[in-house]
């Protein structure tokens, strides 16, 4: 099956402070999702994004199909940003996303 | 806003129960999804649906069944609990094509099986 990797596994920041979180994958996808699953366990979706560049506030991310890979930028970071992100892709035809391990992300106050 | 509730956020059953956990959405998709999630192994999917009546092994089927009767109501059974089935489970819903693919998360049920 399609593999999806993660880097870093963990990122410790201070407020304020930007990053880049990086998933790699295996195979040819039509679809990519990022995730941030917030202390308590809610999975929040923040974006759709299989292939180009989408921003939304302080966060944006950027899929090259070809390349095989995503990041995902987070800028002016705040404590609340803490979590676990996730990135998930569904390859061609198979109906199903596969997730990766994902980052933890802690921000320092 | 897309909505997914699930019955319970906490369960405590005994092994060789039988237990129901109950996921809705209030967005008409068409696929629903039930994830399992544990340390160090992340979700993994256990059953989906994209359509009524229709169901679809996941990646850990095993020792699970579903049942959807209605387009909203995606239920997980586990027949006969056991412990090595306490896990959070999470359900998940998406539309199908025009960029609807984004997949909304309920809360969660955590379950321990004793």
């Amino acid at each position: 099956g399609i593999q999806v990797e993660q880097s870093p596994p963990d990122l410790i920041l201070q407020e304020g402070a930007n990053s880049t979180l990086r998933c790699n994958f295996s195979d040819s996808v039509n679809n990519l999702q990022w995730f941030h699953q917030n202390p308590w366990g809610q999975l929040i979706n923040l974006f759709y994004i299989p292939s180009g560049t989408k921003q939304n506030g302080r966060l944006s991310a950027t899929t090259v199909a070809t390349e095989r890979y995503s990041l995902l930028y987070i800028s002016s970071s705040q404590t609340t940003d803490s979590g676990v992100y996730f990135c998930a892709v569904e390859r061609r035809g198979a109906q199903k996303l596969v997730f990766g391990q994902g980052t933890r992300l802690t921000i320092n106050p | 806003d897309v909505k997914v509730t699930q019955s319970s956020r906490y369960l405590v059953k005994r092994t060789g129960e039988k237990v129901f956990l109950e996921c809705v959405q209030d967005m008409d998709h068409e696929n629903m999804f039930w994830y399992r999630q544990d340390p160090g192994l992340g979700l993994r999917l256990i059953y989906f649906s994209y359509d009524v009546k229709m169901k679809e092994k996941g990646d850990i089927p095993e020792g699970y069944s579903v049942s959807r009767e209605k387009k909203e109501r995606f239920s997980l059974i586990l027949e006969s609990a056991s412990t090595n089935q306490t896990s959070m489970y999470l359900c998940a819903s998406s539309g199908t094509g025009g960029g609807r693919e984004t997949q909304y998360f309920g809360p969660g049920t955590r379950l321990l099986v004793l």
